[in-house]
């Protein structure tokens, strides 16, 4: 069974740091891209960032390039998710996702099937 | 980007109703297109891709259509289960791009 367990979500000031982690198990996390999608009130489901499985494509929203960075530990089954510069609209319930297709399948732009528990992010002061 | 549009946004029915929720791209996505199933204080969940393809262990009461620029959800005799938000979503592009949600309430 595929699980995503999502951790490191918080309370963090204005320009503040923070790192989520996403655990994986349950399919061969080496071989997947896998993505942040984040949802608030004010701007339901946005698209984060992705990884693919050899760590050399990696993509970024405009809202969040140059302030996040995607990484992964494929030796722990782990995504991260390094915050920097944190604003309060970065406030949100983070989400990991997988794509449906191994990389290896070749498929450009894969759908997701499945989704983590989330971990919630409040920007405030 | 491309933009999703959902319509309605808010949807009443009863239970053993047939109900259709339309998803419209801002240009062609050929089927490359996702339900996604919201309940309260969840996560969501996928149920249909490639704009027709249900998900595993997803009810065959759901079922999806359309190509390039329009499609539907439809979920025939409707159960107390399936009272929740409901998301389209394309992946023709690196930036995957959502619907706004269309609520499903009694």
């Amino acid at each position: 069974e595929v699980q995503l367990v999502e951790a490191g979500g918080g309370l963090v000031q204005p320009g503040g740091s923070l790192r989520l982690s996403c655990s994986a198990s349950g399919f061969t996390f080496r071989s997947h891209s896998v993505y942040w999608v984040r949802q608030s009130p004010g701007k339901g489901l946005e698209y984060v960032s992705g990884i693919n499985g050899r760590q050399n494509v990696m993509n970024y929203a405009d809202s969040v390039r140059g302030r996040f960075t995607i990484s992964r530990d494929n030796s722990k089954n782990t995504l991260f998710l390094q915050m920097s510069r944190l604003r309060p609209e970065d406030t949100a319930i983070y989400y990991c996702l997988k794509a449906r297709h191994s990389d290896y399948e070749s498929i450009d732009y894969p759908p997701f099937d499945h989704w983590g528990q989330g971990a919630l992010v409040t920007v405030s002061s | 980007d491309i933009q999703m549009t959902q319509s309605p946004s808010t949807l009443s029915a009863s239970v053993g109703d047939t109900i259709t929720i339309t998803c419209r791209a801002s240009q062609s996505i050929s089927n490359c297109l996702a339900w996604h199933q919201q309940k309260p204080g969840e996560a969501p969940k996928v149920l249909i891709f490639q704009a027709s393809n249900l998900e595993s262990g997803v009810p065959s009461r759901f079922s999806g259509s359309g190509y390039g620029t329009e499609f539907t959800l439809t979920i025939t005799s409707l159960q107390p289960d399936d009272f929740a938000t409901y998301y389209c979503q394309q992946y023709c592009s690196y930036l995957r791009t959502f619907g706004q949600g269309t609520k499903v309430e009694i």
